[in-house]
């Protein structure tokens, strides 16, 4: 079935020591999105690629960085990860309707624990 | 002021019980969605709105566009619908805070 798959479900990794997310669609979507989501909170979008431009939230910390090679694939480096940085991260992809509006799919999310 | 405000943050209702979950938004948007996150789950989407009002089941989502509002309503809420209620509009889909939903049987 056509979805968004995240890798790896489960992340554990060191205070410092750098971290790849991955996202995956077999959708064609050419938004992809990623998010923040802390514990009882709202996710927060930290970026979004619309094709190959890439749109960055003023409050994303330097320390998050994305890449998306090519329609299917996008990234999440967090090059020196904090123990606030411990979170689930959510992908989503979307692509406008002859309508203007956005069909929306997520992923079933990363969740990062910072030793 | 957050550009998607919802109301209320936090809802609890008996089983049965009809429940009415709203949007306000300050952007201009060409659709809304409604989602929704189960206790340690993913995120659904449940509705995609551009105008006027869509059902599922027991769920119905309404927006007026000139208003800037949307509500998601729950006929006859039932225990498997306690989830956290999520709005998302713009093209770059901004989350409102979420109204987390417990119904009690």
């Amino acid at each position: 079935d056509a979805m968004v798959i995240q890798n790896p479900r489960y992340q554990v990794t060191q205070f410092g020591k750098p971290v790849t997310l991955s996202c995956s669609q077999t959708l064609n979507h050419n938004v992809m999105y990623w998010y923040q989501q802390k514990s009882s909170q709202a996710p927060k979008l930290l970026f979004h690629y619309y094709d190959k431009d890439f749109n960055n939230e003023a409050d994303t910390p330097d320390n998050f960085q994305s890449r998306r090679p090519n329609t299917s694939f996008c990234f999440l480096d967090i090059r020196s990860p904090g123990l606030g940085d411990a979170a689930m991260y959510l992908c989503a992809t979307s692509i406008p309707t002859a309508s203007g509006a956005n069909v929306l799919t997520f992923g079933a999310g990363s969740r990062l624990t910072v030793l | 002021k957050n550009e998607v405000e919802q109301s209320p943050q936090n809802l609890t209702a008996q089983e049965g019980e009809f429940i009415t979950i709203n949007c306000s938004y300050s952007v201009g948007i060409s659709a809304l969605h409604w989602l929704q996150q189960h206790p340690g789950g993913g995120i659904v989407s449940l509705f995609m709105l551009s105008s006027g009002k869509k059902k599922h089941g027991r769920l119905i989502a309404t927006i007026n566009i000139q208003e800037k509002h949307s509500s998601l309503h729950i006929t006859a809420s039932h225990p498997r619908d306690s989830a956290v209620y999520i709005c998302a509009v713009g093209g770059d889909m901004r989350f409102g805070a979420g109204t987390r939903l417990t119904v009690k049987p």
